[in-house]
């Protein structure tokens, strides 16, 4: 059964913090994408992870994004220091299966606020 | 030209009318092309797949693709309120055929 699990689901910061947001898929996927999604930008991928590699990362915006994936139960996405800017949902989605990789199930999301 | 357009909307419709999305795409080697709908507040969910030319029919969703034109849309046939939501189309773009969202077309079905 897909399934994924975020946290935390709402983060408040301030400027300059540094902020980790938490992907678990329940039944462990090696392939993993993170996306953002804000009202000026719409939905865009940041990274994605096949067997537990980032193979595709030109979709982050700067150095001071950076993601990982030690196992296929768990990734994390970190942003220090935070910025205003980087206020939005921040999505991960795992495949659906069936070799179809694009057919995605997303989680429910983390919204950030940076003030 | 953007690599995924749709109509921003919104659009709105009444109910049991047929809503019709739109949606073309710059790349011309696409080959799969994916609707997904989001519910104000939720994250986007896959609703239909479509790889060849024509029609996919999948209960009140049709998907019709069009390669020759770079085309693909979404027809709702008994729409209902409940289909309120925004529908966003992804196409596989770039040298690592990820994923690339439109904008979305915020949809409205009114009672």
């Amino acid at each position: 059964d897909a399934g994924v699990i975020q946290s935390p689901r709402h983060e408040v910061t301030e400027m300059g913090q540094e902020v980790t947001l938490r992907c678990k898929p329940i039944s462990g996927h090696n392939s993993l994408f993170w996306y953002r999604q804000t009202m000026m930008r719409g939905l865009e991928l940041l990274i994605y992870f096949n067997n537990n590699v980032p193979i595709d990362d030109s979709g982050m915006p700067e150095d001071r994004f950076s993601a990982k994936m030690p196992n296929a139960s768990f990734s994390t996405l970190k942003i220090q220091p935070s910025e205003p800017r980087d206020s939005a949902v921040y999505f991960c989605a795992i495949p659906l299966g069936g070799g179809a990789y694009n057919e995605q199930f997303f989680g429910p999301g983390t919204r950030l606020t940076v003030l | 030209q953007k690599e995924v357009e749709q109509n921003s909307g919104p659009l709105s419709v009444p109910e049991g009318a047929i809503a019709s999305l739109n949606c073309t795409y710059s790349d011309r080697v696409s080959q799969s092309f994916f609707w997904y709908r989001q519910y104000s507040g939720k994250s986007p969910e896959l609703i239909m797949s479509i790889y060849s030319n024509g029609d996919k029919e999948d209960g009140r969703f049709t998907a019709q693709l069009n390669k020759a034109s770079q085309y693909v849309s979404l027809l709702i046939r008994d729409s209902q309120p409940s289909d309120s939501a925004t529908y966003l189309c992804a196409v596989p773009f770039g040298s690592a055929r990820q994923l690339t969202f439109g904008s979305g077309t915020q949809l409205t079905v009114l009672p």
